[in-house]
């Protein structure tokens, strides 16, 4: 099966930098990878998400980079804000074989703390 | 509209006893998936419904774990003979039908057994 690992554990920066969080993934059959933003006490929320057949995708302050070859996909979220502190989740999903719906791997979570 | 709703949102059982978690998903959202959340883990995918039957259940941990969703909306995660080990969040999220549809999800009900 699927296997989504997911660096750093934890990340801390100041307001108005830049965080990046990166997964790798194991199963090349995997096509869909959803990022997704977790408060504290929250359900998971999907924050953007990025297609096999896609390099890169932004939205506003956010963007998403996959590399299909080496299995590894990315989170890149610029001037960042405190209410961006969270926990965020990578995940991959495989779309091939005859799978038709969206069997979610999720990474183990990187907790973002944004500094005022 | 309203989103993904569960009942309870907090269970505390004693080790042993019979416990039933409740999913309401979005309107109209054919596809719905139970998951299970421990503390400082991602959610782990227990099982998939499309429609009425159980499309996969590969993640369901063993054979005390049970759910159903009778009438292709509400569902219902089933634990018999708790353990401690079982203590989690337990997730429900709904989607469209179709693997690049977003899965919304509802606020989780957290089990505890003590």
């Amino acid at each position: 099966g699927e296997n989504v690992e997911q660096h750093p554990s934890t990340l801390s920066v100041q307001e108005g930098d830049s965080a990046v969080i990166k997964c790798t993934y194991s199963d090349s059959a995997s096509n869909y990878f959803p990022w997704y933003k977790q408060e504290l006490g929250k359900r998971p929320q999907l924050i953007i998400d990025i297609r096999s057949n896609v390099g890169e995708k932004k939205d506003q302050r956010i963007a998403v980079t996959l590399n299909k070859t080496a299995k590894h996909f990315s989170l890149h979220i610029t001037e960042t804000q405190p209410e961006d502190s969270a926990v965020y989740f990578c995940a991959a999903t495989p779309t091939g074989g005859g799978t038709s719906y969206g069997k979610l791997t999720f990474g183990q979570g990187t907790i973002l703390t944004v500094h005022p | 509209g309203a989103g993904v709703s569960q009942t309870p949102s907090n269970k505390v059982t004693e080790k042993g006893k019979y416990v039933e978690l409740r999913c309401d998903p979005i309107s109209g959202h054919t596809a719905l998936y139970w998951y299970r959340q421990s503390l400082g883990q991602g959610p782990e995918f227990l099982i998939y419904f499309q429609g009425t039957g159980a499309a996969d259940d590969s993640g369901l941990p063993n054979d005390r774990f049970f759910a159903v969703r009778p009438e292709g909306s509400v569902s219902t995660l089933k634990i018999q003979r708790t353990e401690r080990g079982d203590s989690a969040m337990y997730l429900c999220a709904s989607s469209l039908q179709g693997a690049y549809n977003e899965q919304f999800f509802g606020p989780g009900t957290r089990l505890t057994v003590l």
